[in-house]
């Protein structure tokens, strides 16, 4: 067992730039879940796969933010012109079937200048 | 929607004694999860504790343990005999136990600082 891993696990972009992050989840594991953490704050849940259907999005996804999960296995997160609001921690996390525990990755920290 | 507060922003505690965290809930549903997460400086978040809303026992972890009042909509945690290891930020966490989106609903989290 592995655990979650993310990548990368800093990004520092440009205003206006493209950035895509990627989520490992457990192997075994058929949810993923997104968060973004803001500082001072616990983190907001973004989005939900079971296995590689897409099922929940917030509306604190905007139509600048897609995430995929192909196969169901690894999943990415996009952001299209990244603005400087955007700048947060993004957290994976994954969990198995009726399973209520969701294991976290270590994040990936989005810094946009 | 569900809301969870944590009131405390930041705690301290002296090595070895014990500390309780606060954590209040408002949601309209009958059968939940609440949970309590660590998250250690520069680490990955991790669960601490879990309690079944229709449990009325009080769930434990070793030197964790829970205040589950659910007529309060109330979910204070315990640590006794706190080490140094556990100084961490703490969040509460709500989970619906319908449907099949198991997302987690964070307070603003606690900061613990155990001191030696």
């Amino acid at each position: 067992d592995t655990g979650v891993s993310q990548d990368p696990r800093h990004k520092i972009t440009k205003r206006g730039q493209n950035v895509t992050f990627r989520c490992d989840p457990i192997s075994e594991h058929n949810r993923l879940y997104w968060y973004r953490q803001t500082l001072g704050q616990g983190p907001e849940f973004l989005t939900y796969f079971q296995n590689e259907a897409q099922l929940e999005k917030s509306r604190l996804l905007s139509d600048r933010f897609s995430a995929e999960r192909p196969k169901g296995s690894f999943s990415t997160l996009e952001i299209q012109r990244t603005e400087q609001g955007d700048s947060a921690m993004y957290l994976c996390a994954s969990s198995q079937g009726s399973g209520y525990e969701q294991y976290f990755g270590p994040g990936t920290r989005l810094t946009v200048t | 929607a569900q809301t969870v507060t944590q009131s405390q922003p930041e705690m301290s505690v002296q090595e070895a004694e014990t500390v309780t965290l606060s954590c209040t809930y408002d949601t309209s549903e009958s059968n939940y999860y609440l949970f309590w997460y660590k998250q250690p400086p520069s680490r990955q978040m991790i669960l601490v504790i879990r309690q079944e809303a229709y449990k009325q026992q009080n769930a434990t972890e070793n030197r964790f343990s829970v205040n589950f009042q659910k007529a309060a909509k109330s979910f204070s945690l315990k640590i006794s005999d706190s080490q140094l290891g556990d100084t961490a930020m703490y969040f509460c966490a709500f989970m619906k136990e319908s449907g099949s989106n198991y997302k987690l609903t964070f307070g603003k989290g606690t900061l613990l600082t155990v001191n030696p």
